[in-house]
């Protein structure tokens, strides 16, 4: 099975701030790699599809990139909206979540 | 516009099994490269991919979890239903279904978008 290792688990960040999730898969995926935005109560929402292409509707201020085994959430201005849990997964081997980073307020 | 919704009891007993139906619009599962997946977060915890099943009949389950589970279609009826046999407390959770986009058909690139709202069970005597 391919695993995800998402770091940091946790950040603490204020609105504004430029930040940055990393999602690592324990063998080769290409570029088999989505985002997702989890709020409590709500469905996930698809962010980012194929490690870099953005969802329609989802603001530019999120970006993907990465291959192969390193992949990276960026979200260049932090907005309040943006406070949330964020999960890569991969599709290149059926399907594997990671551990989830929880942006929080600072 | 994709719609799907979950449904099925909040509450089972240890040692029965679970069966959800997710119930969708907006689209075919006789359409080439669709499918359904199911997805569950447990309280507390990261989401887990737990089964898919596309619009050709190909199925594949979590591995850790693949004797208890089955997932089947009623393309008729627009409703993929998932059963869990055997539950534990452990397996209380958010269980929520979503629609698989493929990059293209055939590319081995997938996605889920859009998901439902979730429906929580709870395993408990």
């Amino acid at each position: 099975d391919i695993q995800m290792t998402q770091s940091p688990s946790s950040l603490s960040a204020s609105v504004g701030d430029r930040v940055t999730i990393t999602c690592r898969a324990s063998q080769t995926i290409n570029t088999f790699l989505n985002w997702y935005q989890h709020q409590p109560g709500k469905a996930p929402k698809l962010l980012i599809y194929a490690a870099y292409s953005l969802q329609s509707g989802v603001p530019s201020r999120f970006s993907g990139s990465g291959s192969g085994t390193d992949f990276t959430l960026t979200i260049s201005s932090l907005q309040a909206e943006d406070f949330a849990t964020y999960y890569c997964q991969q599709s290149y081997s059926s399907f594997t979540f990671g551990g989830g980073t929880k942006v929080e307020i600072k | 516009q994709i719609t799907l919704r979950e449904s099925g009891p909040t509450v089972v007993k240890p040692t029965q099994t679970l069966t959800l139906t997710c119930t969708f619009s907006g689209f075919s599962l006789s359409t080439s490269g669709v499918g359904v997946a199911w997805i569950r977060q447990p309280p507390g915890k990261a989401l887990e991919w737990l089964a898919f099943i596309q619009w050709d009949d190909d199925k594949a389950y979590r591995p850790s979890l693949k004797s208890r589970l089955t997932i089947t279609k009623d393309t008729a009826k627009n409703q993929v239903v998932l059963t869990m046999s055997n539950m534990d407390p452990v397996d209380t959770a958010t269980y929520y279904c979503a629609h698989i986009v493929p990059l293209r058909v055939g590319s081995g690139s997938f996605w889920f978008d859009p998901w439902g709202e979730g429906t929580l069970v709870t395993v408990s005597s």
